[in-house]
């Protein structure tokens, strides 16, 4: 079975400073890997997604992620913080086979401080 | 922009009552889900569903719940007679193909079981 595990499940920068949320997964086969945001009493938005193509994924809001088999792992980066980044960010992982069947860490709160 | 709808925002409901949480995914997918988030807990799988037939459930997803798309637009997930431990926020999510595309997640009920 696949999982994610994220590292942090707080992370605080200041503002203009760069955003790096972890995130390491496990899989048998090539997985599928998502980041997704939650705002304040908000659904899940997608933020960005590798599905094989190209390792360096970028998605909305500045924010992009890369692939990195070797070291099973897919962080979330931004270079500049905004202090419209403050909010939760899940990891998710599926699979070949698996249907969209996301599988989700456990979540990192972002605070960007001024 | 389309997105996935659901209603109501809030429900709170007596233990051992019947709940239906309402969702109306994105007009051209075809492949939906439920997810659930208890407060403090990560995002988990409950149930996918496809060509009006359950194509996934996790453990969690017992006689209790059923799913069902009555008409051409709305997608349903009742809770039979509800425990306290039912109290999450439950997303509705909506998908194009069956793998590698994530899904759109809708806003979320929370469900609140006294």
């Amino acid at each position: 079975a696949q999982s994610v595990t994220q590292l942090g499940s707080h992370v605080s920068v200041s503002e203009g400073a760069l955003v790096l949320l972890r995130c390491n997964y496990s899989s048998s086969v090539p997985p599928y890997l998502f980041w997704y945001v939650q705002y304040p009493n908000q659904g899940l938005q997608l933020l960005l997604k590798y599905t094989s193509a190209a390792t360096l994924v970028k998605g909305i809001n500045g924010f992009e992620a890369e692939f990195k088999k070797s070291e099973t792992s897919f962080h979330l980066t931004k270079p500049s913080a905004h202090m419209s980044d403050a909010a939760e960010y899940f990891c998710a992982v599926s699979v070949t086979g698996g249907g969209n069947k996301l599988t989700f860490g456990t979540g990192t709160q972002l605070k960007v401080e001024l | 922009e389309p997105e996935v709808t659901q209603t109501p925002s809030h429900q709170v409901t007596q233990m051992g009552q019947e709940v239906i949480l309402r969702c109306v995914p994105i007009s051209n997918h075809l492949y939906f889900y439920w997810y659930r988030q208890i407060l403090g807990q990560k995002v988990e799988f409950l149930v996918s569903f496809y060509n009006n037939e359950i194509s996934e459930k996790s453990e969690i997803f017992d006689d209790q719940f059923s799913v069902e798309r009555p008409d051409g637009s709305n997608f349903t997930l009742k809770i039979r007679s509800t425990k306290l431990e039912d109290s999450a926020m439950y997303f509705c999510a909506s998908s194009e193909r069956d793998t590698g595309t994530g899904a759109f997640f809708g806003q979320g009920t929370r469900l609140t079981v006294v």
